[in-house]
């Protein structure tokens, strides 16, 4: 399994306060990810990082940032939390090399925003 | 932009039967194809990819996908099914050199009957 772990694994809050969700990577690699699942869309992309502080929109990016200071830590906050960012969100990481770019998913954060 | 429709929310099937389960992409260029498996409460784990070449895709635990180009489909099969087989699974395509853009389906739950 790819060295990847996501902190807080669950999370309630109340609508209007500040979350920050981290993903934590050992494997060195340049690309990471956040996505949110939703019952009936599969996964979409919220923000990803090309590099340290080299980050871009998702599909999905409105109500949401992101930070990366350090190869290893990606960061998701959520400035001020509605019910609608109710969700389980994933990291992902992935190393593109020539054509190859597979993603690897840590095992997600259950949040619920009452 | 690419798109993937998963055909069937719930596939059920029998211990030992074939297991079927149906993807079709629209892409306006050459796409990366994946199946990714979730088990409850877990991350999302590769089962297997199309990037180029042979158009038979082998995978783990037993599975593999066709590409056909000619009918914009990914389908997933297994000749026969296992009570482990139960999970949920995701197709998914990319751009064929930008993995940034990566559209999932909305998943197919597939049940496993004694």
């Amino acid at each position: 399994d790819a060295g990847i772990t996501q902190s807080p694994r669950h999370k309630v809050t109340e609508t209007g306060t500040p979350v920050t969700l981290r993903c934590h990577q050992t494997e060195n690699h340049r690309y990471m990810y956040w996505y949110r699942q939703d019952p009936g869309h599969g996964l979409r992309l919220i923000h990803y990082s090309y590099g340290v502080k080299d980050t871009d929109k998702g599909e999905v990016s409105d109500g949401y940032s992101v930070s990366r200071s350090k190869t290893e830590d990606f960061l998701l906050t959520l400035e001020s939390a509605t019910s609608s960012q109710t969700s389980v969100y994933f990291c992902a990481i992935s190393e593109p090399q020539g054509k190859e770019d597979t993603q690897y998913f840590g095992p997600g954060t259950r949040l619920t925003v009452l | 932009a690419q798109s993937v429709t998963q055909l069937g929310s719930h596939v059920s099937v029998s211990e030992g039967a074939l297991v079927l389960l149906r993807c079709n992409y629209s892409s306006s260029v050459p796409p990366y194809l994946f199946w990714y498996v979730q088990y409850p409460n877990q991350g999302l784990q590769l089962l297997l990819k199309y990037t180029t070449g042979a158009t038979l895709v082998k995978g783990i635990n037993g599975f593999e996908a066709e590409f056909k180009k000619s009918e914009t489909s990914f389908h997933l099969t297994k000749p026969s099914a296992h009570m482990s087989d139960a999970a949920e699974y995701f197709c998914a395509v990319s751009p064929l050199i930008n993995n940034n853009d990566m559209r999932f389906g909305a998943g197919t739950r597939l049940t496993v009957k004694p």
